[in-house]
């Protein structure tokens, strides 16, 4: 499958200041891209969709200004947690939908911690 | 609400002996199935997924999974369990589209853990 990365693999930030999180397919454009969230123990739950050359579309409950997502290009969509607190503090992921008719498959970046003190 | 249930957090069972992780879901319309596997330090993996056909589907690494639209599951299965197998599993349903952009709804997930 192909290969999507994420960076950084993990980040330490203070509260009130912003991080930057890249993601990149590698080796296939991509138009789509997907954002999770994933709790200990619990689900990963999608946090929005980032669209090359259009605005992102966020989940409902997730504030899009708290978390800026940019589709640079069609391999890459960085999300930008602003004004970071505690509660921020989590395991994000990105995916990429496979494309091609009737596959449905999502190719998953590695996901980077974020732990804000 | 549209949602995944893996009943089990976790489950262990000896290595060489059958495994099966749970999953059931409660959505409207057909949905489709896949699991997909967490190891570590790496990005999901994907398993096998239930589209249209045989509710019987056959994965990688040995793995599969049976739809059943009665009792609205897809567990999964293996005959035969490696130490290797331990992991993170997740189990997720999306619907048809015709844009192309396609949403995964997840299970909370199920930590396997195989005994040497």
């Amino acid at each position: 499958g192909a290969v999507v990365s994420q960076h950084p693999s993990w980040v330490i930030c203070k509260s009130g200041t912003s991080v930057k999180i890249e993601c990149r397919s590698l080796d296939f454009q991509a138009t789509t891209m997907f954002w999770y969230r994933q709790f200990p123990k619990q689900s990963l739950m999608l946090m929005a969709t980032s669209n090359e050359g259009s605005k992102a579309t966020y989940e409902q409950g997730v504030e899009k200004d708290k978390f800026l997502i940019n589709h640079a290009s069609l391999t890459l969509s960085t999300l930008t947690v602003t004004s970071a607190h505690p509660e921020d503090s989590s395991f994000y992921i990105c995916s990429v939908p496979a494309g091609g008719t009737a596959s449905y498959e999502q190719y998953f970046g590695p996901g980077t911690r974020l732990t804000v003190t | 609400a549209q949602s995944v249930a893996q009943p089990e957090d976790q489950v262990n069972v000896a290595e060489g002996n059958p495994l099966t992780v749970k999953c059931t879901y409660s959505v409207s319309g057909n949905p489709y199935l896949f699991w997909y596997v967490q190891y570590p330090n790496r990005g999901l993996q994907f398993l096998l997924k239930y589209i249209t056909g045989d509710n019987l589907v056959k994965g990688s690494y040995g793995f599969e999974a049976e739809f059943n639209k009665s009792q609205t599951s897809f567990h999964l299965k293996k005959p035969s369990a490696l130490v290797s197998d331990s992991a993170l599993y997740f189990c997720a349903v999306t619907f048809p589209s015709t844009s192309g952009t396609y949403k995964y709804i997840f299970g909370t997930g199920t930590r396997l853990k195989v005994l040497a």
